[in-house]
């Protein structure tokens, strides 16, 4: 099982829309959980880190699901802005280095 | 002026030849890393260093090798180029607090190999 996984999508949603995106991670040890964005051809940036508690910035919501080993990212109110992919990123076995997920891509359309 | 620079930004090599992609930062951060990017593979980790005396071998380390020249320079070296390293390289630097470990990125370099 790969440490984590993602849902590849792509996700096509019109402006406006709720969208979710899952993450699940093998590494029950794991502390960091992180969403990092990705434009087109660009490099990743950190979106949001997730927390115990579930977190929120603006319209995207983070929540941790430790006994199920999952994140989730919720972004509510689309805007065409959104068009990325979303990487789930979670701190490796051995805490030396974060893991990535291979990303979601999401297309927000008008 | 960007934190953390990477050139060159593009670049066309030919199979068999020695290149090095160099990584600067004015973050000030002891970590730094070198990832690569492949379609449907996501990023993978090649080299990463915690200071400039300490150098790790990451998930995919065969072929390259990496150099620590400075807090704030990490360079890759590709020491004979073959065309299944053709990818989107990443370098990266932390800010490593407890568990937090905020990772910053490069613009990265293409590499293609011919």
């Amino acid at each position: 099982r790969k440490e984590v996984e993602q849902d590849p999508g792509p996700f096509n949603v019109p402006e406006g829309a709720t969208v979710a995106f899952n993450c699940t991670y093998s590494n029950s040890a794991s502390q960091s959980f992180f969403w990092y964005r990705q434009d087109c051809r660009k490099e990743p940036k950190l979106l949001m880190s997730v927390y115990s508690s579930g977190n929120e910035d603006g319209r995207f919501t983070a929540q941790l699901n430790r006994a199920s080993q999952y994140i989730s990212l919720l972004i509510r109110d689309s805007k065409l802005s959104d068009s990325a992919t979303y990487l789930c990123v979670v701190n490796s076995n051995s805490g030396y280095a974060l893991n990535f997920g291979k990303g979601t891509s999401l297309l927000v359309t008008p | 002026d960007a934190d953390v620079t990477q050139t060159p930004r593009n670049r066309i090599t030919k199979t068999g030849k020695r290149i090095m992609l160099e990584c600067s930062q004015t973050k000030g951060h002891d970590r730094m890393y070198w990832y690569r990017q492949d379609p449907g593979l996501g990023l993978r980790l090649i080299y990463y260093s915690f200071d400039v005396k300490d150098i790790n071998k990451g998930e995919i380390s065969d072929g390259y090798s990496v150099s620590r020249q400075a807090q704030a320079k990490f360079s890759l070296s590709l020491e004979s180029a073959i065309p299944n390293q053709t990818a989107l390289y990443f370098c990266a630097t932390s800010d490593f607090r407890g568990l937090q470990e905020t990772q910053y990125f490069g613009p990265g370099t293409r590499l293609l190999v011919l």
